[in-house]
């Protein structure tokens, strides 16, 4: 069965405190890795999408990386309105089907 | 360009009432998609439509729910009757269809139900 998994659950940062956070999967036949930031009382926005191991993108202060199990999203140097849930989803198999994680909250504060 | 628009965005019932939450996706988007998100949870999809056409709805609850997209474009996902367990907020998204490339979601803000 698919699964993905992203630590930590919860993440308190000063601003300018440099960190990463965690996406492991285990699919088979990944077709492609979604990252999504979430405020509260709203849906998920679009980040980035990776499709290979190797392959970075970069927005701002979000740089997302891929490899063969996980994907990392590093924040350099939050602000404050970096606060959000960031979530992690990831496409097998049938095209359309995206399985999320739970997410990482991340707070900063100034 | 207008976003996903859903409605409402909250709603309050007692358990076994009905409830219907409507959607109107991006213009042009061909894909439909209604999620589910429990409290601290990521979104669980329900139903997908491929235009008018239901191509996956594994994790939709048959017994008590039901969605439709009636001429492809506008979507309503019903519950009845409601139980407790509802309680959440209902994602509805949409993108451009499978040979668009990649499969990029745009997401509504959700409608909270409540369950009481």
């Amino acid at each position: 069965e698919d699964q993905v998994t992203q630590s930590p659950e919860a993440l308190r940062l000063q601003e300018g405190e440099s960190s990463s956070l965690n996406c492991s999967y285990t699919v088979s036949g990944l077709r492609g890795l979604f990252w999504y930031r979430q405020d509260p009382g709203k849906g998920p926005e679009f980040l980035f999408t990776l499709y290979s191991a190797g392959e970075e993108k970069e927005k701002e202060r979000l740089k997302a990386t891929l490899t063969k199990k996980e994907s990392f999203l590093h924040i350099t140097a939050p602000k404050p309105e970096d606060s959000a849930t960031y979530l992690c989803a990831v496409q097998a198999g049938s095209w359309g089907k995206l399985q999320f994680g739970a997410g990482t909250q991340v707070v900063v504060t100034p | 360009e207008a976003g996903v628009v859903q409605s409402p965005r909250y709603k309050i019932i007692e358990k076994k009432q009905p409830v219907a939450f409507w959607c109107n996706p991006i213009s042009g988007h061909n894909t439909l998609y209604w999620y589910l998100q429990n409290l601290g949870q990521g979104p669980e999809l329900l139903i997908r439509y491929e235009n008018e056409e239901a191509v996956d709805d594994s994790q939709l609850p048959k017994d008590r729910f039901s969605a439709e997209r009636l001429k492809g474009v506008d979507s309503t996902l019903k519950i009845q009757p409601a139980e407790l367990g509802d309680s959440a907020v209902y994602l509805c998204a949409s993108s451009l269809g499978q040979f668009s490339g990649a499969n990029v979601l745009t997401f509504g803000a959700g409608s909270r139900l409540t369950v009481l």
